[in-house]
Parts: C-alpha cells; sequence; structure tokens
C-alpha cells in the first residue's frame, strides 16, 4: 500500500512570497491532517479534513495560510505572503478509519525556508 | 489547557544499554496516548497506541507502557539503528482526532 505523497520535499522562498504545498493521502483515507513542524518541536495542527470539509482549523493562520481538499482526495495549503517565522516542515497525515483514535499514517514532510 | 512533556530532550546511549523515555500529561479526557518515531528528514512513523492506564504493548526491542499522568517508552538492548526522535502525543476528548504533540526526545546510541 503506498504511503502519504508529498511535494516538493523542499523549497526555499524570500519573505512575502507565495508557496503551495500538495498532499495525496492514502487511498480510501476520509481525514487528511495538515501539520506544522518548527526544528526541535512536535508537530502542531494546521487544519483537518473529513472528506471535503473542514473539521478543525482553529490554529491555521488564516490571514495567510489557506488550505482546500479537492474532490476529498488530494490537499493543497497555501502560504501567501510567507514570514520568516513560517520557515518549518510542513506535514500532511490521513487517518483511514472513522475512530478518532485510529492510526494517523503520516508523509515525508515539505521543508520550507523563507529567507 | 492540554499538554505534553518529553523527558530527556536527548539520550545517548552505549549499544546494549537499556534505558526509558518519559511523556508527561495533562489533558482533558484522555482518549488516546501515542508513540512515534521520527528519523531525520523523514515524517513521524507510528509505533503505538495506548488507551488506558495500565496498558502495555511491545514490538522488538521497545515496549509501551501508561498510568494516569504518564507513559514510558522502554528501550531493552537498543542497537544503533534505533537511533532516532521519538515523539509522545495525546489525544483528548474532542472528537476531532487531533493530536497534541511533545518536543521529543531525541536518542543517540553508539556502537
Amino acid at each position: 500500500e503506498a504511503g502519504v505523497a508529498q511535494s516538493p520535499r523542499y523549497k526555499i522562498i524570500e519573505k512575502r512570497q507565495s508557496v503551495a504545498f500538495w498532499c495525496n493521502p492514502i487511498s480510501g483515507h476520509a481525514t487528511l491532517y495538515w501539520y506544522q513542524q518548527i526544528l526541535g518541536q512536535g508537530p502542531k495542527l494546521l487544519i483537518q479534513f473529513q472528506n471535503n470539509g473542514v473539521v478543525d482549523d482553529s490554529q491555521l493562520p488564516k490571514d495567510r495560510f489557506s488550505a482546500e481538499r479537492l474532490k476529498g482526495v488530494d490537499s493543497t495549503l497555501k502560504i501567501q505572503p510567507a514570514k520568516l517565522e513560517d520557515s518549518a516542515v510542513y506535514l500532511c497525515a490521513s487517518r483511514k478509519g472513522d475512530r478518532v483514535t485510529d492510526t494517523q499514517y503520516f508523509g515525508p514532510g515539505t521543508r520550507l525556508t523563507v529567507l | 489547557e492540554d499538554q505534553v512533556t518529553q523527558s530527556p530532550e536527548a539520550l545517548r546511549l552505549q549499544e546494549g544499554e537499556s534505558s526509558s523515555l518519559n511523556c508527561s500529561y495533562t489533558v482533558s479526557g484522555l482518549r488516546g496516548l501515542f508513540w512515534y518515531r521520527q528519523d531525520p528528514g523523514k515524517g513521524p512513523e507510528f509505533l503505538f497506541t495506548l488507551y488506558s492506564a495500565g496498558e502495555e504493548k511491545e514490538k522488538e526491542r521497545l515496549k509501551a507502557t501508561l498510568t494516569k499522568k504518564e507513559s514510558f517508552l522502554h528501550i531493552t538492548a537498543p542497537k544503533p539503528e534505533d537511533s532516532a526522535t521519538y515523539l509522545c502525543a495525546v489525544q483528548a476528548g474532542s472528537n476531532t482526532g487531533k493530536l497534541i504533540f511533545g518536543q521529543g526526545t531525541t536518542l543517540q546510541v553508539k556502537p
């Protein structure tokens, strides 16, 4: 079974530029998460989708971050404009089952550097 | 506020030297506690889920235990390939499945 796919793996941009990340979850997984992991810290949830709908975006900086999940499969996370403090690894995870305690499987992440 | 604290931040062991990693948590209504392993440049890899105090799970040289306030990840006779960052996460009483992570413990096992 293929895992969670993310691209690009690395991105370097100047502050105030825009950037987008793509995630393809494991086939059949209805729930998709985007996490931000700053160096030396654990991942922090940005947004959670259940199929097409947003379940939790309480920690998403909505003035600059946006995310969508098309047709309940792939998802994109966008930052516009980027700030220096957005430098982090952006992880996508997906979950198959209906139980909230079912395992979340993570992709390899996209490492963003904002100069 | 739900919180997870891991200790130590870093741990160096000789090959074969057993030890334990700690994960202390405060959460409203624990639904599950998760252990992940993260290698440099990779995403977290699932290890265990623990649901209630007294529960234990094992996988090769790793054993996870859970009490009402903390969890331990015991590593028996570690090998260099066990070197990684170990992340602990809790799921609180909400029904969204949101994971709250600790900052991780970076383990280095020297041959």
